[in-house]
């Protein structure tokens, strides 16, 4: 079974650019979360999707915005960049709503200058 | 609001000795605890997954055990190697949420 893939995995964006970065879901998995991680924290949750429809969100600005496709994979948005939007975004995948734990990616590295 | 606090936040130890990492979480109401392993600027790993009604897990060389009273959970690693040097992160699934709540993690380095 293929694991959670993300792209692109490094991103070098401009302050006030928008950047969208891409997760496809391990096979047979129907839930996407998505997280934000600052150098030296635990990853932020920033939303997460089941089934296509928006099942929870952490404490970020509406410019941060997502999307599930039919086959479960995943966009995260972002507006209006910032530097301190700076930081390792990951996604994770899983069964239902997390009750047979969380499968994450690899990452995309996104660095706003 | 849940908060997860890791401890210590950095280790060192000599290759082949036994140690332990400590987890705790302030709202015992969870489904689960999972204990992730990141190196250097890469993602996740999932090493155990321990259900609300477990006490204990077990992969390898790896145990995690969970006190949901008391808000803890432990992971042991017995005979650690080079190769187990990474950051080891602990993140609960609150009862309700279905989000994870992570802890900073601890960074452990084991010395050949």
């Amino acid at each position: 079974e293929t694991g959670v893939t993300q792209s692109p995995t490094h991103l070098i964006k401009t302050r006030g650019q928008q950047v969208t970065l891409r997760c496809s879901s391990q096979s047979g998995h129907n839930t996407v979360s998505w997280y934000q991680q600052a150098l030296g924290q635990g990853p932020q949750f920033i939303f997460q999707y089941y089934r296509e429809e928006e099942n929870g969100r952490g404490n970020f600005p509406p410019r941060f915005s997502g999307l599930q496709f039919p086959n479960y994979s995943s966009e995260l948005n972002v507006n209006a960049l910032e530097l301190d939007d700076s930081a390792l975004y990951l996604c994770a995948s899983s069964w239902g709503l997390g009750d047979y734990g969380y499968t994450f990616g690899s990452g995309t590295r996104l660095t706003v200058v | 609001k849940q908060e997860v606090t890791q401890i210590p936040a950095a280790l060192s130890v000599p290759e082949g000795e036994n140690l332990v990492l400590n987890c705790s979480f302030t709202d015992s109401a969870i489904y689960n605890l999972q204990w992730f392993r990141q190196d250097p600027g890469k993602g996740l790993t999932s090493l155990l997954l321990i259900q609300s009604s477990q006490r204990e897990q077990t992969s390898g060389r790896l145990n995690a055990s969970l006190d949901k009273s008391s808000g803890r959970s432990t992971l042991y690693i017995a005979a650690s190697q080079p190769g187990d040097s990474a950051t080891y992160l602990c993140a609960v699934v609150g009862a309700g949420s279905y989000q994870l709540t992570f802890g900073k993690g601890t960074k452990l380095s084991v010395i050949p």
